[in-house]
């Protein structure tokens, strides 16, 4: 069952902060983050594991609260490069390698 | 460079014959997968494998079969392909255990007609 992420779709200026978030009805052991500009591969942002580590990335954090079942996706002072789709990825406990993203959230950063 | 390659890129096919996509790895990682990409859908998966001849079934499965009869190639194929199936397809492979990431192909592009 694929994750839930929120919001479909943001528009930034340049500099302002953005939070996607991902949700799931199972019980999580981890979760990805990719990006994906248009016409190219999605590409690896961060892994969290269970234990709600928190991760950092440049200006891209995440978090990961495994009692709710989410994890959120956190942009800072957004730069024009950020824009892309970002999708969230979840693993289940006793079958993490079978991996399922959510939808998707279409991130656009404007000068 | 992730070392995978998807061939082909591009494909036009017509409505009933069987196709079949490939996925090179250069590194002999173990798990392999192949989703497919539709707007408004994300990435589905549709088979992946964790070893040769070791196969699972993913979200969308029905219509596809998977082999790996070599570690280093993954072969994807549409027995008689559908015009629901026309997809942007992608190639991953995680390159160590169960909390690697996953390196994707450049995809392939179906359209089936």
């Amino acid at each position: 069952q694929q994750p839930v992420q929120s919001p479909q779709a943001v528009i930034l200026r340049e500099g302002e902060d953005a939070v996607i978030n991902c949700s799931s009805s199972k019980a999580l052991y981890s979760v990805h983050w990719y990006r994906q500009k248009h016409g190219e591969a999605p590409i690896f942002l961060m892994i969290l594991l269970k234990g709600g580590e928190q991760k950092g990335h440049d200006k891209i954090s995440a978090s990961f609260n495994e009692k709710k079942q989410q994890s959120s996706l956190y942009l800072t002072a957004s730069q024009l490069s950020y824009s892309g789709t970002y999708f969230c990825g979840t693993g289940s406990q006793g079958g993490s390698e079978k991996l399922v993203f959510g939808k998707g959230t279409k991130l656009t950063v404007n000068p | 460079d992730a070392g995978i390659t998807q061939s082909p890129r591009h494909k036009v096919t017509e409505t009933g014959t069987p196709v079949t996509l490939r996925c090179h790895q250069t590194e002999n990682h173990r798990y392999m997968y192949w989703y497919r990409q539709d707007p408004g859908h994300g990435l589905r998966l549709i088979h992946y494998s964790y070893g040769v001849k070791d196969t699972d079934k993913g979200e969308v499965s029905d219509g596809y079969s998977v082999s790996r009869s070599k570690t280093e190639d993954f072969l994807l194929t549409l027995e008689s392909a559908t015009s629901s199936q026309t997809s942007v397809y992608f190639c991953a492979i995680r390159k160590g255990q169960n909390n690697s990431p996953l390196h994707f192909g450049n995809g392939t592009r179906l359209t089936v007609t």
